[in-house]
């Protein structure tokens, strides 16, 4: 089954910076790649996705970007924010039948003011 | 109006109940699932659901028993309850592949 990889585990940055945050997969059928922001108390809410066909995406202040052939993604989130400290979760999934989002074992982000 | 609801939000027992978790969305999505989130923060698949069938069940013990009446719902009955089941458990739901999340229903087993 698939297999996903994050890190690192926790980054803490100042307010304005640039923060990264790298996944790889392991199943190369894997075409859609979510990206979720967790605050605590609350459920993983969806803030960007992008599918095998693009090799980037931007939204604001977020970016995602992607590499097939390497089989790894990545999230960037420019300006940060104190706001934006929560955990964030990458996700692959297969296109294969009724197959399932399996996630990255999450980044803590500490945006400092 | 939320999306996808789940109750409670917090659930405090002792070991050996029974209890359930109820989850509802108004997304008119065809797919429902629950996860759950370990101490760690690692999400794991539990149930799916396509249409009120079962789809997937990932190895969960027995004493958990999703139900689905229909496809907006999804609940979640675990039978005698082990100090090893604290956790959070998420509701979702999804269509085309974009999969929303409950807000999630604290379990402690004490």
């Amino acid at each position: 089954g698939e297999n996903v990889e994050q890190h690192p585990s926790t980054l803490s940055v100042q307010e304005g910076d640039s923060a990264v945050i790298k996944c790889t997969y392991s199943d190369s059928a894997s075409n859609y790649f979510p990206w979720y922001k967790q605050e605590l108390g609350k459920g993983p809410q969806l803030i960007i996705d992008i599918r095998s066909n693009v090799g980037e995406k931007k939204d604001q202040r977020i970016a995602v970007t992607l590499n097939k052939t390497a089989k790894h993604f990545s999230l960037h989130i420019t300006e940060t924010q104190p706001e934006d400290s929560a955990v964030y979760f990458c996700a692959a999934r297969a296109p294969s039948g009724y197959s399932t989002l399996t996630f990255g074992k999450g980044t803590m982000l500490l945006v400092s003011p | 109006d939320t999306a996808v609801s789940q109750t409670p939000k917090y659930l405090v027992t002792q070991m050996g109940n029974d209890k359930s978790i109820k989850c509802e969305q108004n997304l008119g999505h065809d797919t429902m699932y629950w996860y759950k989130q370990d101490s760690k923060k690692f999400l794991k698949i539990m149930f799916s659901y396509n249409n009120k069938e079962l789809i997937i069940n990932e190895t969960v013990p027995n004493r958990f028993s999703p139900k689905s009446p229909d496809k907006a719902h999804l609940n979640l009955h675990i039978n005698s309850l082990e100090l090893g089941d604290s956790a959070v458990y998420f509701c979702a739901s999804s269509q085309g592949g974009q999969a929303f999340f409950g807000q999630g229903t604290r379990l402690t087993v004490v």
